[in-house]
């Protein structure tokens, strides 16, 4: 079955230790996305990629990177971890601009 | 800045009983996405609703959409159990970006 899949689901860091946490998908969108949630709050947007083409939201800390090296996969690098990164990062991918998201299960990361 | 917000945000209902929940926004978007979350997984697809007067049903749980209103409903019909779980309605009106209401977190009790 086509869908989107993220590794690791469960990531422990330490304060301040590089991390990076990665969403692959076998449904060949051009758009992937990465979202922060952290407890009983909305999906918050992080930025997305539409084909080749990054796009940074305006309050996500520089603290946080990512890379799409093909279609398939994207990562998202946290440089400097702090106890308030601890969230679930959900990853999702679109077939197009105004198309339906999926999304995948999530990477919880907890932060020491 | 784009607003999009949920009533109630906590609804604790009995099974067997009917209720709604409400999506407000506050700029044009002809498109509205309707997602459940079950606690620690991940965001589940309900609806997409496309245009105004969009109206969709799955089971116990109809989406409607009136962007005239800038207002969509996500009515639910003799609840059971198996529904509890957050609701979350989303707005697109960039073509690349999802703004998320702020959340209906759903009990059915017995």
């Amino acid at each position: 079955d086509a869908m989107v899949i993220q590794n690791p689901r469960y990531q422990v860091t330490q304060f301040g230790k590089p991390v990076t946490l990665s969403c692959s998908q076998t449904l060949n969108h051009n758009v992937m996305y990465w979202y922060q949630q952290k407890s009983s709050q909305a999906p918050k947007l992080l930025f997305h990629y539409y084909d080749k083409d990054f796009n940074n939201e305006a309050d996500t800390p520089d603290n946080f990177q990512s890379r799409r090296p093909n279609t398939s996969f994207c990562f998202l690098d946290i440089r400097s971890p702090g106890l308030g990164d601890a969230a679930m990062y959900l990853c999702a991918t679109s077939s197009g601009r105004y198309n339906e998201q999926f999304f995948g299960p999530g990477t919880r990361l907890t932060v020491l | 800045e784009l607003k999009v917000e949920q009533n109630p945000l906590f609804l604790s209902m009995q099974e067997g009983k009917n209720y709604t929940i409400y999506c407000n926004y506050s700029t044009t978007s002809d498109r509205l996405y309707w997602y459940r979350q079950d606690p620690g997984k991940s965001l589940e697809s309900l609806f997409v609703l496309l245009s105004n007067g969009a109206v969709k049903q799955e089971g116990r749980l109809m989406a409607s959409l009136d962007t005239k209103a800038r207002l969509s409903t996500l009515h639910i019909t003799a609840a059971v159990h198996d529904l509890s779980a957050t609701y979350f309605c989303a707005v697109d009106i960039t073509g690349n970006q999802f703004y998320f209401g702020t959340g209906t977190s759903l009990t059915v009790i017995p």
